[in-house]
């Protein structure tokens, strides 16, 4: 069975804090993706990554950026964390490229409130 | 530009009834549809998917769901529901710049 990880269930920081949310898939997977899921919002996409060193913006990525440095391991990273980032935090993985046709495999997620 | 939209938020339903779930996508091509569901603090685990071929697509836990090209649904049932299906559900599209569309939810209540 496909694994995701996340670092941390619950995370509270301070606004302007740098913080640090963790994902590792161990099936290989080439693709890797952060949301947060708001409610009434659904699932929005912030990034995504398809290889080592490489990432895509989605659709909010405005205050976030990523880092995959190890194919397994894709890091979502809010550089000065402000109250409007409270939400749940979802990784996903899925194993090849052409991620529209590609089951995707998700975490336990990271709920994150930034007081 | 690619679309889903689930139209109820809620719905409940008692133990041992039917249950649909709706979905409607807007999408230019042939598309690739999926269903999701999320239990209470989990992540979400891939229900059933369609991509080609018959139009009626058996998933996990008992649910299935029925493409409709003229109506541009994808539906969701299941015959008889089970309290652990409360939940939250997902549908979602495939798009053409490889990524997934997901719906809002739609969040299963179940009345004992």
């Amino acid at each position: 069975d496909v694994k995701v990880t996340q670092s941390s269930r619950y995370l509270v920081k301070r606004t302007g804090e740098k913080v640090f949310l963790e994902c590792v898939q161990d099936m290989d997977h080439e693709n890797m993706f952060w949301y947060r899921q708001d409610p009434g919002l659904g699932l929005r996409l912030i990034y995504f990554s398809y290889d080592v060193k490489m990432k895509e913006k989605g659709d909010i990525p405005e205050g976030y950026s990523v880092s995959r440095e190890k194919k397994e391991r894709f890091s979502l990273i809010l550089e000065s964390a402000s109250t409007n980032q409270t939400s749940m935090y979802l990784c996903a993985s899925s194993l090849y490229p052409g991620a529209r046709l590609e089951t995707q495999y998700f975490g336990p997620g990271t709920r994150l409130l930034v007081l | 530009a690619q679309s889903v939209t689930q139209p109820d938020i809620h719905i409940t339903v008692s133990e041992g009834a039917s249950l649909e779930l709706r979905c409607n996508y807007s999408y230019g091509a042939t598309p690739y549809l999926f269903w999701y569901v999320q239990s209470p603090g989990q992540g979400l685990q891939l229900l059933l998917k369609y991509f080609s071929g018959d139009t009626l697509v058996q998933g996990i836990k008992g649910f299935e769901a029925e493409f409709k090209r003229s109506q541009s649904s994808f539906n969701l049932r299941k015959p008889s529901v089970h309290w652990s299906d409360a939940a939250e559900y997902f549908c979602a599209v495939g798009a053409r710049d490889d990524k997934i569309i997901f719906g809002k939810g739609t969040r299963l209540h179940i009345l004992p």
